[in-house]
């Protein structure tokens, strides 16, 4: 079946340290998602890409979705401490089937 | 106004017993979902209605049962717990009416501990 990784599992970097997590699926998508989850909480949806070769801003965060529509990625510049938590992206082939990566647990320590 | 809301929050059970988690939107979406999120915070699909029909059943063991009696709701039924089925348990409702763009929201979890 359709499987979603991402890697690295887990992250543990500086306060304003960079930060990229990454998605790869193992068939094409339609579309990819991504949402934050902060611990104790639940998952939140950050952003959606639909187009091959996207990439979309919102402040410190940058979101690509990979031409060949199978991967994505997540860079976060300067982190801060709210940034902690866990980045899951989600990826659908065009149903209301979302597969959820596994998941990047990011630390930022002060 | 909570916009998705499950309860209850927390769940403590012996094995065998039978519980309901029960979830409620006020979003007016047409599309509601069941996910399992384990220890390791994996997060599973286990279940999706759109429109009170069952569109998303994945492989969950038949002690599972959820139930739709409107497009507000979706309840969620377990017979006999098992150590196994300890979780946090996630509803979340999208709007149902372009199925590949669906932004989900998520409530926040029941907490699931079977002794």
């Amino acid at each position: 079946g359709q499987q979603v990784m991402q890697i690295p599992q887990y992250q543990h970097v500086q306060e304003g340290e960079d930060f990229t997590t990454y998605c790869n699926s193992s068939t094409t998508l339609s579309n990819i998602q991504w949402y934050k989850q902060r611990p104790g909480g639940h998952p939140v949806f950050l952003i959606q890409l639909v187009k091959s070769g996207e990439v979309k801003k919102q402040k410190r965060l940058t979101f690509q979705f990979g031409e060949a529509k199978k991967n994505s990625s997540l860079h976060i510049t300067a982190t801060q401490t709210t940034d902690v938590g866990t980045y899951f992206c989600a990826g659908t082939s065009g149903t209301y089937k979302y597969i959820f990566g596994t998941g990047t647990r990011l630390k930022v320590l002060a | 106004d909570t916009a998705v809301s499950q309860t209850p929050k927390y769940l403590v059970t012996q094995m065998g017993n039978d519980k309901s988690i029960k979830c409620e939107q006020n979003l007016g979406h047409d599309t509601m979902y069941w996910y399992k999120q384990d220890s390791k915070k994996f997060l599973k699909i286990m279940f999706s209605y759109n429109n009170k029909e069952l569109i998303i059943n994945e492989t969950v063991p038949n002690r599972f049962s959820p139930k739709s009696p409107d497009k507000a709701h979706l309840n969620l039924h377990i017979n006999s717990l098992e150590l196994g089925d300890s979780a946090v348990y996630f509803c979340a409702s999208s709007p149902g009416r372009t199925r590949n763009q669906e932004t989900q929201y998520f409530g926040p979890g029941t907490r699931l501990l079977v002794l």
